[in-house]
């Protein structure tokens, strides 16, 4: 298994501004994601953070508003940009063996004002 | 249509009873396949992962029917403990979908 921290655990922020999520993980996992939770909605996926190379973005999601960095096989970041009230949800990251089950950090619990 | 599909519930149950839950998948090519639990205003953690023969792990049993595109999770002895959100998800080359849970509450 692996351990995963998120910083910070919650924020807010006002709109306009920018967020940067960080993503630690106590082993070296080869794939590392980051998903959005609306309360009481299922997980939506945002993008695969890659090391080394550009992440990869689901429909909907944008590398401008959402850029990613992944520069290690521990390590990941997401900055929500420009921020809106619509921005407001829980951030959370993951990372696993590639194709096997994948570790939940706690979240970032993110409202925008 | 959606990858994964769930009964979302809530399932209302007692204390001891035998509570089954269903997900179907949609793309036939899925490899991995598991279920999730999460409770309210956490993240989700891994219950257990789902085999094509079975597999068992204390009073949770997953069931995996590749040719329906099925899989179950059976819960013996419920206790309150486990009422929480239970997410199935499956995986295909390295991207996992997951449904959008089902909600189980185990009353005394």
């Amino acid at each position: 298994s692996a351990v995963i921290s998120q910083k910070p655990s919650r924020d807010i922020c006002q709109r306009g501004t920018s967020l940067t999520i960080q993503c630690q993980v106590d082993s070296q996992v080869t794939m590392m994601f980051w998903y959005r939770q609306q309360p009481g909605q299922s997980l939506t996926l945002i993008a695969t953070a890659n090391q080394g190379s550009e992440a990869t973005y689901e429909s909907g999601f944008v590398i401008d508003k959402f850029p990613i960095s992944r520069p290690n096989l521990t390590f990941s970041t997401l900055t929500v940009s420009n921020m809106s009230p619509e921005d407001s949800s829980i951030y959370l990251c993951s990372g696993g063996p590639s194709g096997y089950e994948q570790y939940f950090g706690p979240g970032t619990r993110l409202t925008v004002t | 249509r959606k990858e994964v599909e769930q009964d979302p519930g809530p399932f209302n149950v007692p204390e001891g009873a035998t509570v089954a839950f269903n997900c179907t998948y949609s793309n036939s090519a899925s490899q991995s396949f598991f279920w999730y639990r999460q409770d309210c205003r956490k993240e989700p953690k891994l219950l257990m992962s789902v085999y094509s023969s079975g597999n068992e792990d204390g009073r949770f049993t997953a069931q995996l029917n590749r040719a329906s595109q099925y899989i179950s999770l059976l819960i013996r002895d419920s206790k309150l403990s486990d009422s929480a959100t239970y997410l199935c998800v499956t995986g295909n080359f390295n991207k996992f979908y997951f449904g959008s849970g089902t909600k189980l509450n185990v009353k005394p």
